[in-house]
């Protein structure tokens, strides 16, 4: 079965821009977590999202945000971006239980 | 929410050595526990994990440890190649339960032919 995508794979924004970054899960999941991944920060969770309704919620700021949709494809943003924002973004989906996560070649993102 | 430490941060290591990275947790109530791998430039993928009813797992030259009352397990890989050079990362739910994950820090692995 296909695997989890993102799109899009690179982006470059100017502090104050907003950005949206795109996850289609596996086929048949219903749970999508976003993570941040920084060097000095490692992988940090962001949020999870569940059958459309957000489940988790990690330690970031309210400029971050998202939503799923009936197909479970997911969409997280960022608005007024910061530098410290950059770092690579990464999607994961699961089943919804405590089970392997999937992840996908995540969204490297570069705020100048 | 669950809280997870790794160590070491980054670990050398020969050709057909064995190596070994711990993790502790916080929450007692946690049951599962994966180790992801991360090559340079790919995304996470999970090499192995252990639930809580197991105190041990193995799959070829790489094994899982558990010890619930020290709250602490560890990953022991065994006659390691340099293509086991990469970023570790074991992992906990959140929350008891979810399948969103809180990871260590990583450990960075280094084989020399």
């Amino acid at each position: 079965k296909a695997g989890v995508t993102q799109t899009p794979r690179y982006l470059i924004k100017t502090r104050g821009q907003q950005v949206t970054l795109s996850c289609s899960p596996i086929s048949g999941h219903r749970s999508v977590s976003w993570y941040q991944q920084t060097p000095g920060q490692g992988l940090q969770f962001l949020f999870e999202y569940f059958s459309e309704t957000q489940r988790n919620k990690g330690n970031f700021p309210g400029r971050f945000s998202g939503r799923q949709f009936s197909n479970s494809r997911s969409e997280m943003n960022v608005s007024t971006l910061e530098l410290g924002d950059s770092a690579l973004y990464l999607c994961a989906s699961s089943s919804g239980g405590p089970d392997e996560q999937y992840f996908g070649p995540g969204t490297r993102l570069t705020v100048t | 929410g669950e809280n997870v430490e790794q160590h070491p941060s980054t670990l050398s290591v020969q050709e057909g050595d064995s190596a070994v990275i711990k993790c502790t947790y916080s929450d007692s109530a946690s049951n599962y526990f994966p180790w992801y791998k991360q090559e340079l430039g790919k995304r996470p993928q999970l090499i192995i994990d252990i639930r809580s009813n197991v105190g041990e797992k193995k799959d070829q030259r790489i094994a899982v440890t558990l010890n619930k009352t020290a709250k602490h397990f560890s990953l022991h890989i065994t006659e390691t190649q340099p293509e086991d050079s990469a970023v570790y990362f074991c992992a906990a739910p959140v929350l008891v339960g979810y399948s969103t994950l809180t990871f260590g820090k990583g450990t960075m692995l280094l084989v020399s032919p």
